[in-house]
């Protein structure tokens, strides 16, 4: 099973700053089935990203996806005060199992 | 606009099966793949398998032993049993679309559907509690 790794655990940026979300696996990932989503207190995971870089349907372009291999990146270009979440990175590997990372927390500082 | 609304016991008994089931509104269950998420308070999130709207099924392999989950497509539900339940299994449950998309194969043929392996519309969720 793929672990993913996302760093850091807490993220404390003021709004306007950007923000740079890492997600690491333990093996390499199809670019094809890395997704990530953003949780509010609350309420269910939204789509961000899927396909490691394409914007899910709605999401401003101030987010962005990145990467391939082993190592992905989740980047808000100007943090807006809905932003202020937690935000978690999911992957899909060949031994049948989907796995999401434990999560960053992007909390204003 | 695709609505999901899961509904079942908010409270199960240790060793007993938990049972819920998804209800999907606007929008047909055909064509599409679906799963069961769940999260523990305060953690993060877990995989715990999918169908098709034809009854294929893909589980979770840590929880494949204790997992059936069902289609009903007459009635636009599906469902997820879960056998054998601990306090472990408490829990905010979710069910969850993953759009699918075509296959080709490296000739550039169509072969088939496949799930993509994200999830583009959620359910509420639903807190089922494993306590006696």
């Amino acid at each position: 099973e793929i672990v993913l790794t996302q760093s850091p655990g807490t993220l404390s940026l003021s709004p306007g700053e950007r923000a740079t979300l890492s997600c690491r696996a333990s093996q390499s990932v199809s670019s094809s089935y890395l997704a990530w989503y953003q949780q509010k207190p609350g309420q269910a995971p939204r789509l961000l990203i899927y396909g490691a870089s394409s914007r899910a349907t709605g999401i401003p372009d101030r987010f962005s996806g990145s990467g391939s291999g082993t190592d992905f990146t989740l980047t808000i270009s100007r943090l807006e005060p809905e932003d202020f979440a937690v935000y978690y990175c999911q992957q899909y590997g060949s031994s049948g199992a989907l796995t999401f990372g434990g999560g960053t927390k992007v909390e204003i500082k | 606009q695709v609505q999901l609304q899961e509904s079942g016991p908010g409270l199960v008994k240790p060793s007993e099966t938990l049972s819920l089931t998804c209800t999907v509104s606007g929008g047909s269950i055909s064509s599409y793949y679906w799963s069961w998420i769940r999260q523990p308070p305060g953690k993060g999130l877990e995989w715990i398998g999918y169908i098709y709207y034809s009854g294929s099924t893909n589980y979770n392999p840590s929880l494949k032993s204790r997992v059936t989950i069902s289609v009903d497509t007459s009635k636009n539900q599906f469902s997820l049993k879960l056998s054998s339940v601990t306090a472990a299994d408490t829990a905010v449950y979710y069910c969850a679309r993953d759009p699918g998309g075509d296959y080709y194969d490296s000739s550039g043929y169509l072969v088939g559907y496949e799930p993509q392996y994200y999830f583009d519309y959620w359910g509420q969720g639903t807190l089922v509690t494993v306590s006696s």
